[in-house]
């Protein structure tokens, strides 16, 4: 039983923000937000995760509502090597079972 | 070093045959990961290792059998699959015992049963 959905797919133009919704409605106190990505033929890579805050890295930026039962991950100017599979993934914070749901394929046009 | 190795990076075999699957980091962590993944399909969890020892088994066939042989290194080795088992097999590592779990990701090993 997935515990996040996500659009199967998306487009965004290069240079534009790409802008990735999930909701995670029964999302528990203790699960963390985690998203990663997979660029094709290769493994998956850690973006960014977050519990309540919104956060950003060099990579990307989290926003998480006020009730932690949606986030989106933003990708402030979206390049052609963005084109990947992006995961969200609720994580709790004794675990260490990473259970992916379907992703979104975004797929970032010239 | 940030990197997690696997080899080999393609490997056919029969369904009688018996094979292995390495992998290995230099990070210091103390956690380690087996995945299967199918074609257009998400990752999935076998096994996971904390400080060599196994620590979660997602019911796997004993066809696959895990070993960690120190905190660098981890097997998966293969004997009688069957061509269902083809697949993209990754590793990963993180440090364990942590709230904070952040997973690296070899390139993995695209398997193929004949």
């Amino acid at each position: 039983d997935a515990k996040t959905t996500q659009p199967p797919s998306m487009d965004c133009a290069e240079g534009r923000a790409a802008n990735l919704p999930c909701n995670h409605s029964t999302i528990s106190g203790n699960e963390y937000v985690y998203w990663y990505r997979q660029i094709h033929s290769q493994g998956p890579q850690y973006i960014i995760h977050g519990l309540k805050n919104n956060e950003t890295n060099e990579m990307a930026s989290l926003i998480i509502t006020e009730d932690r039962k949606s986030s989106t991950l933003i990708l402030p100017h979206a390049t052609l090597r963005d084109t990947a599979v992006y995961y969200c993934i609720l994580q709790e914070t004794s675990g260490s079972r990473l259970t992916f749901g379907e992703g979104t394929q975004l797929t970032v046009n010239p | 070093d940030t990197e997690v190795t696997q080899t080999p990076k393609h490997l056919v075999m029969g369904m009688t045959n018996k094979k292995s699957l390495k992998c290995e980091q230099h990070m210091g962590h103390r956690a380690m990961y087996w995945y299967k993944q199918k074609a257009k399909k998400p990752p999935e969890l076998m096994f996971v290792y904390s400080y060599e020892k196994l620590s979660i088994n997602e019911s796997v066939p004993s066809r696959f059998s895990p070993e960690c042989p120190n905190s660098s290194l981890l097997n998966l080795h293969l004997h009688a699959l069957q061509p269902e088992d083809s697949a993209l097999y990754l590793c990963a590592s993180s440090q364990a015992g942590m709230w904070y779990n952040e997973q690296f990701f070899g390139p993995g090993t695209r398997l193929t049963v004949l």
